[in-house]
């Protein structure tokens, strides 16, 4: 079955602490990005990667750090969590042609609570 | 950057009558205006989208326009259903320059049909 999957789904931890969100796709998606959403701000790009090797800023990376070693995985890196990063993470990934043009397929979300 | 506008925010109607979400952006270089919906609790997914050489494009009751002129698109969705309750977000993909794969959401339009 054509899936992206995050992991874990709900995680709750301290201030400092580092944590790594997990993400991976089995379309031979060249594009993946990482969102997080918020209530009444939307959908806000953190970060994304049009090819292995290649990443880019989003709006929001500020607190975030990314890796894109391998084309299916796109792992989402908090070195030191804060309360403000307490928010709903989505991962998505694209086959569309220029670079991403096309549909998002999400995955199910990581509910990331920081004390 | 790439800034997305949506408006309204809530919108609420009665079952069959028709609803319209509007959308702007900034960014000439965007090319690329998918529509997504998500469902309470769920993860969003993609309903209809539009690219920059095409001034409409219609999906049994829903349709979306763009004015590249007026950098706006709009969402109409006809005959509305209970089950079109949900968020819909527009998004615009950009396509040149420094920001070329960023792809920038709205804020978001809680809609709700009542029956």
């Amino acid at each position: 079955e054509a899936q992206v999957t995050q992991n874990p789904r709900y995680l709750i931890t301290v201030t400092g602490k580092k944590l790594t969100v997990t993400c991976s796709q089995n379309m031979n998606h060249e594009y993946m990005s990482w969102y997080r959403q918020d209530p009444g701000l939307g959908l806000r790009q953190i970060y994304y990667s049009m090819n292995v090797e290649v990443t880019d800023k989003g709006d929001v990376p500020e607190g975030y750090k990314v890796s894109r070693k391998e084309k299916r995985n796109f792992p989402l890196i908090l070195e030191s969590p804060s309360p403000n990063q307490t928010s709903l993470y989505f991962c998505a990934s694209s086959y569309g042609t220029s670079g991403g043009a096309g549909e998002q397929y999400f995955g199910p979300g990581t509910r990331l609570t920081v004390t | 950057g790439e800034n997305v506008e949506q408006h309204p925010s809530t919108l609420s109607v009665q079952e069959g009558d028709s609803a319209v979400i509007k959308c702007t952006y900034s960014d000439s270089a965007s090319n690329y205006f998918p529509w997504y919906k998500q469902e309470l609790g769920k993860r969003p997914q993609l309903i209809i989208d539009i690219r920059s050489n095409v001034g409409e494009k219609k999906d049994q009751r829903i349709a979306v326009t763009l004015n590249k002129t007026a950098k706006h698109f709009s969402l109409h969705i006809t005959e509305t259903q209970p089950e079109d309750s949900a968020v819909y977000f527009c998004a615009a993909f950009n396509a040149g320059g420094t920001s070329y794969g960023k792809l920038t959401f709205g804020q978001g339009t809680i809609l709700t049909v009542h029956p």
